[in-house]
C-alpha cells in the first residue's frame, strides 16, 4: 500500500533563506507525486506534480521538487522564501483507484 | 480557481444530530471527493464519486454516507454526529480521476460536534 511520510511537522525559517520540506513515500507501483499548499483558512492548491520524465519538477511561486527513486523521496525546495510562503504544505502520492494519499503536513513559518 | 463551493462554511451541532454538507461545482468534472483534515493526519478520503449515483468508500467512511443525484452536487451526510467527527471537511473535484489528473479543492467546512 502506498504511504507518505513528511519528516518535519514544523519548519521555521527566516525570510530570504532557503528551505527544504522533506517527503518520503512508499509505493510498490509506478509513482505519481504531488505537493499542495494550504494558506490559512483556505483550501489546498497544487504547487507541482511529478508524473514521469525529468526528476526535477518546477512549480508555482518559485518552488521546485526533486524525485529521487533510490531514496524514495520527493523533497520540496525554494531558494529564497517570503513571508507570504507561510502556509502548510502537503505531500501526496496517487494511491490507485482515483485516490490521493496525503502526508500529515509540514507547517512552514517564515519570520522577518 | 476551480468553481467549487461548499456549504455551510461553518457549523456547530450537537452529538446525535444529523448533518449534511454540500459541495457544488461548476466545472462539470466527473469525479468528486470528500476528505477530512485533522491535525497530524493530513487529509483522509471519506468517500468519492465517479459519476451520478456512482460512489465508493474511502479509508475513513464509517459514520458517513454520500449521495450524488446531479453532476454538480455531492452531499456528505453524518447520520448521527459524534464528537470524533469534529473536523474540517474538504470537497475536491477532478476531471477524469486518472493518476495524471489534478484534484482541485473547495474552501472547506469547519464542523464542530459538541
Amino acid at each position: 500500500a502506498q504511504s507518505v511520510t513528511q519528516l518535519d511537522s514544523q519548519v521555521p525559517v527566516f525570510e530570504e533563506a532557503p528551505v527544504e520540506l522533506r517527503c518520503n513515500y512508499s509505493s510498490s507501483v509506478s509513482v505519481y507525486l504531488f505537493w499542495y499548499v494550504q494558506y490559512p483558512n483556505q483550501g489546498l492548491q497544487l504547487l507541482l506534480k511529478y508524473l514521469s520524465g525529468s526528476t526535477l519538477v518546477k512549480g508555482i511561486n518559485g518552488f521546485e521538487a526533486e524525485f529521487n527513486k533510490s531514496q524514495t523521496s520527493f523533497h520540496l525546495r525554494k531558494p529564497s522564501v517570503h513571508i507570504s510562503d507561510t502556509a502548510e504544505y502537503f505531500c501526496a502520492v496517487f494511491g490507485g483507484y482515483n485516490k490521493l494519499i496525503f502526508g500529515a503536513g509540514t507547517r512552514l513559518a517564515v519570520h522577518p | 480557481d476551480a468553481g467549487i463551493t461548499q456549504s455551510p462554511r461553518h457549523k456547530v451541532t450537537e452529538t446525535g444530530t444529523p448533518v449534511t454538507l454540500r459541495c457544488h461545482q461548476t466545472e462539470n468534472h466527473r469525479y468528486m471527493y470528500w476528505y477530512r483534515q485533522d491535525p497530524g493526519h493530513g487529509l483522509r478520503l471519506i468517500h468519492y464519486s465517479y459519476g451520478v449515483k456512482d460512489t465508493d468508500k474511502g479509508e475513513v467512511s464509517d459514520g458517513y454516507s454520500v449521495s450524488r443525484s446531479k453532476t454538480e452536487d455531492f452531499l456528505l451526510t453524518l447520520e448521527s454526529a459524534t464528537s470524533s467527527q469534529t473536523s474540517v471537511y474538504f470537497c475536491a473535484i477532478s476531471e477524469s480521476g486518472q493518476r495524471t489528473d489534478t484534484q482541485y479543492f473547495g474552501p472547506g467546512t469547519r464542523l464542530t460536534v459538541l
